[in-house]
């Protein structure tokens, strides 16, 4: 089955202890993303890749790392997490290496809440 | 910048009435349109998305989204609703920045949608 498989799903943590959500598609797709969801917000950029190892800020990158070693594999690290980043995460790909008008493919999510 | 408003957080319709959820947008160009919904613990999916041609777009599970250019609207519609269509939606927009296509959608802040039996 095509998917993007995102985990943990679900992770309490304390400030300042550093975590990784891990994020892989098997669609074989050039771009990939990283948002997070706030309620009446809508959905966030954080980062972005439009290839192996192209990566660029999103609209809210602070606080976060990522990488793209491979093209399937792109994870998200918070070096130092803090409160503000209480939130829902979303892994997305999509095919086409500037993901133009494609239509993006989103993991389950994973709920962080830092302590 | 591009962006979408949606200006209703939640929407109220009887089980068989018909549906509408409403988006507006602000571009510079042409306008690329998307329809998301969110279900309980799941990610998004796509149901549909405009990007040039018949202003009227069908998508996945009976629904469809009408492109209004003079009221830059792209309200999302279905004839009939389902309990099942109870859920999240989200209107989104590709994000250019200059000549640059980044493959970002920016997203309205979503609508509930409540169907009733």
């Amino acid at each position: 089955e095509a998917q993007v498989t995102q985990n943990p799903r679900y992770l309490i943590t304390v400030t300042g202890k550093k975590l990784t959500v891990t994020c892989s598609q098997n669609m074989n797709h050039e771009y990939m993303s990283w948002y997070r969801q706030d309620p009446g917000l809508g959905l966030r950029q954080i980062y972005y890749s439009m290839n192996v190892e192209v990566t660029d800020k999103g609209d809210v990158p602070e606080g976060y790392k990522v990488s793209r070693k491979e093209k399937r594999n792109f994870p998200l690290i918070l070096e130092s997490p803090s409160p503000n980043q209480t939130s829902l995460y979303f892994c997305a790909s999509s095919g086409g290496q500037a993901g133009w008008a494609n239509v993006l493919t989103f993991g389950a999510g994973s709920r962080l809440t830092v302590l | 910048a591009q962006s979408v408003a949606q200006p209703e957080d939640q929407v109220n319709v009887a089980e068989g009435n018909p549906l509408t959820v409403k988006c507006t947008y602000s571009v510079s160009g042409n306008p690329y349109l998307f329809w998301y919904v969110q279900y309980p613990n799941r990610g998004l999916q796509f149901l549909l998305k405009y990007i040039t041609g018949d202003n009227l777009v069908k998508g996945s599970y009976g629904f469809e989204a009408e492109f209004n250019k003079s009221q830059t609207s792209f309200h999302l519609k279905k004839p009939s609703a389902l309990v099942s269509d109870s859920a999240l939606y989200f209107c989104a927009v590709r994000d250019i920045i200059g000549s640059s296509n980044t493959g970002k959608l920016i997203f309205g802040q979503g609508t509930t949608l409540q169907v009733k039996p």
